[in-house]
């Protein structure tokens, strides 16, 4: 089955800052590549998706890039805000109608003023 | 966008009883719901597949008697901890995916997670 591998566990960044977090996959037919943001006894929040076809993808100071070749994905963060402070989550997914989720291990983000 | 909800957000049972929870999408139908297991501090471990009409599937290591999921209509899946422990303690959340989504990847819209704790 799929294997996903997130690193940092934690990281610490500076108000302003940009954060990078990392996920490897080990399923090559994994096509589908969510990232989620989970706050203290909440429910995870989709923030931002890439699907296999596109190599990266940006919304306003989020950013996912996808390299199928070397089968890893990676989270920016730019100009980052303490309401960024959370649990990161990545997942990847073949896609489809029932098709799960495997998701990596987290990595808590604190944003320091 | 999508709304999943779950029933209760918390409950504390004594060891050995039942306790269910249940999963609704409120503004969709959906075909396959899923189940995860989120101890304090970790990830989202899936535990089942809910298919409406037919058997959960379960993951490797998943106890289907103990976890029993019922996926009766589109809009509702329910998990039953059966004979709770002090181990089963855990933050259960649920997921769906929109039936006509017009995507065909796997978007799943997440419940707002029930925090089981078995004393």
């Amino acid at each position: 089955g799929e294997n996903v591998e997130q690193h940092p566990s934690t990281l610490s960044v500076q108000e302003g800052d940009s954060a990078v977090i990392k996920c490897t996959y080990s399923d090559s037919a994994s096509n589908y590549f969510p990232w989620y943001k989970q706050e203290l006894g909440k429910r995870p929040q989709l923030i931002i998706d890439i699907r296999s076809n596109v190599g990266e993808k940006k919304d306003q100071r989020i950013a996912v890039t996808l390299n199928k070749t070397a089968k890893h994905f990676s989270l920016h963060i730019t100009e980052t805000q303490p309401e960024d402070s959370a649990v990161y989550f990545c997942a990847a997914s073949r896609g489809g109608t029932a098709s799960k989720l495997t998701f990596g291990t987290g990595t808590r983000l604190q944003v320091t003023l | 966008g999508a709304v999943v909800s779950q029933h209760p957000s918390w409950v504390i049972c004594k060891s050995g009883t039942s306790v269910k929870i249940e999963c609704r999408s409120l503004d969709f139908q959906a075909t396959t719901m899923f189940w995860y297991r989120q101890f304090p501090k970790q990830s989202l471990m899936l535990m089942a597949t809910s298919n409406e009409g037919s058997k959960a599937t379960y993951e490797q290591g998943v106890e289907k008697d103990k976890f029993l999921i019922n996926h009766a209509s589109l809009t509702l899946s329910t998990l039953t901890v059966t004979s709770a422990h002090p181990e089963d303690s855990s933050f259960y959340i649920c997921s769906a995916r929109d039936l006509i989504g017009t995507s065909s990847y796997n978007e799943q819209f997440f419940g707002p997670g029930t925090r089981l704790t078995v004393l």
